[in-house]
């Protein structure tokens, strides 16, 4: 069957550290999605893509970048991790248009904490 | 902006009792509504959506929800919960191409 997966898991990180999160979709999917979850704000977009070499800053990209050179992977890079990337990070996918709405498909999240 | 509300962070209700989760967007243009389900230490997963037509869609586990778009809402309701129905609920506004909003969660607590 088609998933979406997230490694690691879980990851305590420190300050100033470099932390990449890696998201790996099977659904052959076009476009991918990462978000993330804190409490009393709901999924918040940091990047998006619709395809290789795509990328798009969502609504809180500052201090994270992503690259996709392949269609199943996305990963996302904390340059400098900081106390307030502490969250849980979903990676999600959609297929492309004509469709006027695909449904996203969600990994499982990643919890990452940073002292 | 778009947005989208849920007056309700918390909703504790007994088992077999009925449950309304509300949801409230603010938008000038059409949207398409879904609401997701988070089970502990899971992803998202998409419970229903509006596109168009019918106002009362149903979906997965006896949900259903209404959409009114005169009081731009659309509530998530069950008549029977149960225990497995303890979850985070999300409702979610699609304005353009992809990019879904997301509010900020309802918890919802059957107890037995």
């Amino acid at each position: 069957d088609a998933e979406i997966t997230q490694s690691p898991r879980h990851k305590i990180t420190e300050t100033g550290r470099q932390v990449t999160l890696a998201c790996h979709q099977t659904w052959n999917h076009n476009n991918m999605f990462w978000y993330r979850q804190d409490l009393g704000h709901g999924l918040r977009l940091i990047h998006y893509s619709y395809g290789v070499h795509d990328t798009n800053k969502g609504e809180v990209s500052d201090g994270y970048s992503v690259s996709r050179s392949n269609t199943e992977d996305l990963p996302l890079t904390l340059e400098s991790a900081a106390s307030s990337q502490t969250s849980v990070y979903f990676c999600a996918s959609s297929e492309a248009r004509p469709s006027s709405y695909n449904e996203q498909f969600f990994g499982p999240g990643t919890r990452l904490t940073v002292l | 902006a778009q947005s989208v509300t849920q007056l309700d962070s918390q909703v504790p209700v007994f088992e077999e009792a009925p449950v309304e989760l509300r949801c409230n967007y603010s938008s000038s243009v059409s949207v398409y509504l879904f609401w997701y389900v988070q089970y502990p230490n899971q992803g998202l997963q998409l419970l229903l959506k509006y596109l168009s037509g019918s106002t009362l869609v149903k979906g997965i586990n006896g949900f259903e929800a209404e959409f009114n778009k005169s009081q731009t809402s659309f509530h998530l309701r069950k008549p029977s919960v149960h225990i497995s129905d303890t979850a985070e609920y999300f409702c979610a506004v699609k304005t353009s191409y992809d990019k879904v909003i997301f509010g900020p969660g309802t918890s919802l607590s059957v107890i037995p």
